[in-house]
């Protein structure tokens, strides 16, 4: 099946740094989403990418699609402490199948 | 504003006994998702159904089964829960053609003892 990398696993990062976490994948995909999810809940929905080198910002949030389409990265500015939690890359293949990279754990030190 | 609604929340099992997840959204979207998350892991597609009256298997589908009842509901029956199913469950679904962000429920925590 598909398989997602995503790296790195885990992130301990000074308050105001920027954050920077991407994903590969060994097959195409035509979506790359990013979601973010906190202790207890669901994943929420950050941004969604659709084209080759689209670059995509959402505030402090920068992700691009790969020109390749098998890669996407993922970059927080000036990170705040409410930031923490775990982020996921997720991949869209045609046919609608939607698979997950293992996440990158944040952490923020104030 | 609803969105994807799974029940229960929590659920204790004992080994070999069965259930089943309930997953409603109200999007009017087209495909739903099943998911497992286990710690480092991520989350793991267990059934997808793409559009209703189909469904396929996600990378663990074994143990597990689903049913599209109908555009709105998907559940997902385990018919004898072993401790290796003690994970959270997550329902998601999203539009099929253009915009193809998928949406989460709540999550529902299993335990099998």
């Amino acid at each position: 099946g598909q398989q997602l990398n995503q790296s790195p696993q885990s992130m301990f990062i000074q308050e105001g740094e920027d954050v920077s976490m991407n994903c590969t994948s060994s097959s195409i995909f035509n979506t790359w989403l990013w979601y973010k999810q906190d202790p207890g809940e669901g994943p929420v929905l950050l941004i969604a990418l659709y084209k080759a080198g689209e670059l995509t910002s959402n505030g402090r949030l920068t992700a691009q699609f790969g020109i390749t389409r098998k890669d996407s990265f993922l970059n927080i500015s000036a990170s705040i402490p409410s930031d923490v939690g775990i982020y996921f890359c997720a991949g869209m293949e045609y046919g609608n199948k939607l698979v997950f990279g293992a996440g990158t754990i944040l952490r923020v030190k104030s | 504003n609803a969105g994807v609604t799974q029940t229960p929340k929590f659920q204790v099992l004992k080994t070999g006994q069965s259930m089943t997840l309930q997953c409603a959204q109200d999007m009017n979207h087209n495909s739903m998702y099943w998911y497992r998350q286990d710690p480092g892991m991520g989350l793991r597609l267990i059934y997808y159904s793409a559009s209703e009256g189909t469904t396929d298997k996600g990378e663990v589908p074994n143990g597990y089964n689903v049913s599209r009842l109908n555009k709105r509901e998907f559940s997902l029956r385990l018919e004898s829960a072993a401790p290796s199913q003690t994970s959270v469950y997550f329902c998601a679904s999203s539009e099929y053609r253009g915009n193809t962000e998928a949406f989460f429920g709540q999550g529902t925590r299993l335990t099998v003892v």
